[in-house]
């Protein structure tokens, strides 16, 4: 089975700072990755995927992520953290032949003013 | 479009009841899944379904049960409810069982079990 790993459960940044979340992944296959947020009280959202091609993904509301398989790893950037960013971010990977998705625990996003 | 509907938003049950919790998709999307939100757990998969009469089981199926029936609906019955199951519910659905699209969520349901 697949693990996902995300680092640090609560990330804060000033507004306008740099975003980074990280993730890893354990595969020996590059799986298909995804980013997805939730913000309160409400479902979760696709930001970005990766499933073949080019490994810089671009994503909505201005996020991007890079898919380095030497690494295992898919981390989440923004340049420029907006205060509409704060929600909880989901990693999350595809495993190609088990007809599921494997979820990390989650970011948390706080944007400080 | 309405995307992926659950009901109810909200529930409380008492110990040992049962109850269905229902989601359903416009989107005639092939898989379907249900998933269950933990604080510091992220989402674990409950039960997975890739058609219409075909279900299996995930990460954490004891306690649960479903069916699919038809494409749109994908019910996920609690048998005999206990505190453990206090969580926050989601149904999903993706367009195929390749995994390589992406998946839309349902608002969710908070249950709890007293």
């Amino acid at each position: 089975a697949q693990s996902v790993t995300q680092l640090g459960s609560h990330v804060s940044v000033s507004e306008g700072a740099l975003v980074l979340l990280r993730c890893n992944y354990s595969s020996s296959v590059p799986p298909y990755l995804f980013w997805y947020v939730q913000y309160p009280n409400q479902g979760l959202q696709l930001l970005l995927k990766y499933t073949t091609g080019a490994t810089l993904v671009k994503g909505i509301n201005g996020f991007e992520a890079e898919f380095k398989k030497s690494e295992t790893s898919f981390h989440l950037t923004k340049p420029s953290a907006h205060m509409s960013d704060a929600a909880e971010y989901f990693c999350a990977v595809s495993d190609l032949a088990g007809n599921q998705f494997y979820f990390g625990t989650g970011t948390s996003l706080t944007v400080i003013p | 479009n309405a995307g992926v509907t659950q009901t109810p938003k909200f529930q409380v049950l008492k110990t040992g009841q049962s109850m269905t919790l229902q989601c359903a998709q416009d989107m005639n999307h092939e898989y379907m899944s249900w998933y269950r939100q933990d604080p510091g757990m992220g989402l674990r998969l409950i039960h997975y379904s890739v058609g219409a009469g075909i279900t299996d089981q995930g990460e954490v199926p004891n306690g649960y049960n479903v069916s699919r029936s038809t494409t749109e609906d994908f019910p996920l019955r609690l048998l005999s409810a206990a505190p453990s199951q206090t969580s926050v519910y989601f149904c999903a659905s993706s367009f195929n069982r390749l995994m390589n699209t992406e998946a839309f969520f349902g608002q969710g349901t908070r249950l709890t079990v007293v």
